[in-house]
């Protein structure tokens, strides 16, 4: 299986600062990644799909980058709402996810 | 609007069987697969396999293929996922999830259902 390792496992910034998250793979995915948040009690909503195609409905402060093993996501101002898990996921070969990059209000 | 709803909290017994319902409503039921996955308390995603309505063989994980089941009812737009021979570490959230694209789908997922919580205990 192709292994996701995400960092850093928590982030800790205040609303209005710019979060970069990472996403590496244990081996090429080409640009067959995506991004989901996840808030306490509530199923995954897709942020980004195909490494930088924003789903429907997200905003413009998401922003995905990265090819190959190498990914990113950035949320470029962040509101209240943004605070939560972090998953990215590939499916190039089967599907795997990470493990998850915790953003906390500092 | 696409809703995905799936049944009730199950509490099961080591060794036992569960069955999971997802039902789907808003979109054309055969023209997307249903994915399923499951998170452990705490833990992250693990995708379990996804299902064709319109027909065809089901496609598992391999960690899953021999004790899990896919099956779907176009009459009632209803996938169930079927578990056997459960274990304490199957102890978990299962999800359902629509493919964002039309068959044959991307393996991306943009609606979900609630999560079902599975607890295996004796």
């Amino acid at each position: 299986d192709i292994v996701l390792t995400q960092s850093p496992v928590t982030l800790s910034l205040s609303p209005g600062e710019r979060a970069t998250l990472s996403c590496r793979a244990s081996q090429s995915v080409r640009r067959y990644l995506a991004w989901y948040q996840q808030k306490a009690g509530q199923a995954p909503r897709l942020l980004i799909y195909d490494a930088s195609t924003r789903a429907t409905g997200i905003p413009a402060r998401f922003s995905g980058s990265g090819s190959g093993t190498d990914f990113t996501l950035t949320i470029s101002s962040l509101e209240p709402e943004d605070f939560a898990v972090y998953y990215c996921q590939q499916r190039d070969t089967s599907i795997t996810f990470g493990q998850g990059t915790r953003l906390e209000i500092k | 609007q696409v809703q995905l709803v799936q049944s009730g909290a199950e509490v099961k017994k080591p060794g036992a069987s569960v069955k999971v319902s997802c039902k789907a409503s808003g979109y054309s039921f055969t023209s997307y697969y249903v994915h399923w996955f499951r998170q452990a308390p705490g833990e992250g995603l693990e995708w379990m396999g996804q299902i064709n309505p319109s027909g065809g063989s089901p496609n598992y994980a391999q960690k899953f293929r021999g004790r899990v089941a896919l099956t779907a009812e176009t009459s009632t737009s209803t996938v169930y996922m079927e578990v056997n021979g459960l274990r304490s570490e199957d102890t978990a959230i299962y999800l359902c999830a629509r493919d964002v694209g039309v068959v044959p789908g991307r393996d991306y997922f943009d609606h979900w259902g609630q999560g079902t919580l599975v607890t295996v205990s004796s």
